[in-house]
């Protein structure tokens, strides 16, 4: 079946230490999309890609790094200059056309040791 | 003012009850409506997507749009334990610009037997 995987589900991080969230589409999608949730907050743009080896900033990209070498795959990356970065985080992707709804993995949340 | 804004709840009903399920928006440039359903350690999943005035059906689901008022619902009719989950509506301007979803807060429903 089409959709989005991501990795791990449960993710800790320790103080100081780079952690990367993987996000996988078989949606055969342009874009990609790196949300950031937190308890009784709407969904924060971190980064997103309208093509390969492209991708932009959302609201609140410090702290975070992304790549976008194959269509299917954008990692996200939380630096150790992310100081708060226990969060449940969403990737999504969407098709071709500016009209296309965004569709969802199903998160990681990481939690700091 | 807050672009979107949406109650959070929590919203408690009876089985079989009729749900409704509101946001409002200060942005006059929004086009395209969309509501996701998400449960509780999930991502998001789209319900419904629009982009004109009026009403969209899809089986027990209703989406409302009023652009006059800025003001967009979904209605559940025969609502069922399983729709329990937190609903989010977001909208964007479309165009260029339909990288760009602003979420509301989320509406926690909870149907009881």
């Amino acid at each position: 079946d089409g959709g989005i995987t991501q990795s791990p589900k449960y993710l800790f991080r320790k103080e100081g230490q780079n952690v990367t969230l993987s996000c996988e589409q078989n949606l055969n999608h342009d874009a990609m999309y790196w949300y950031r949730q937190d308890p009784g907050q709407g969904l924060r743009l971190i980064y997103y890609s309208q093509i390969v080896n492209d991708f932009q900033k959302g609201d609140i990209a410090e702290g975070y790094s992304v790549s976008r070498e194959k269509k299917e795959s954008f990692p996200l990356t939380v630096t150790s200059a992310q100081k708060n970065p226990t969060a449940f985080y969403l990737c999504a992707s969407s098709g071709e056309g500016w009209n296309q709804p965004q569709h969802f993995g199903d998160g990681t949340r990481l939690s700091i040791l | 003012q807050k672009e979107v804004e949406q109650d959070p709840g929590p919203l408690s009903v009876p089985e079989g009850a009729i749900v409704s399920l509101n946001c409002t928006y200060s942005n006059s440039a929004f086009q395209y409506f969309m509501w996701y359903r998400q449960y509780s350690r999930k991502g998001p999943e789209l319900l419904m997507y629009t982009y004109s005035s009026g009403n969209k059906e899809d089986g027990r689901f209703t989406a409302q749009v009023d652009k006059s008022s800025k003001y967009i619902s979904l209605f559940i009719r025969d609502s069922q334990p399983s729709d329990s989950a937190t609903y989010l509506c977001a909208m964007s301007v479309g165009g260029g610009s339909n990288y760009k979803l602003t979420f509301g807060k989320g509406t926690l429903l909870t149907v009881n037997p």
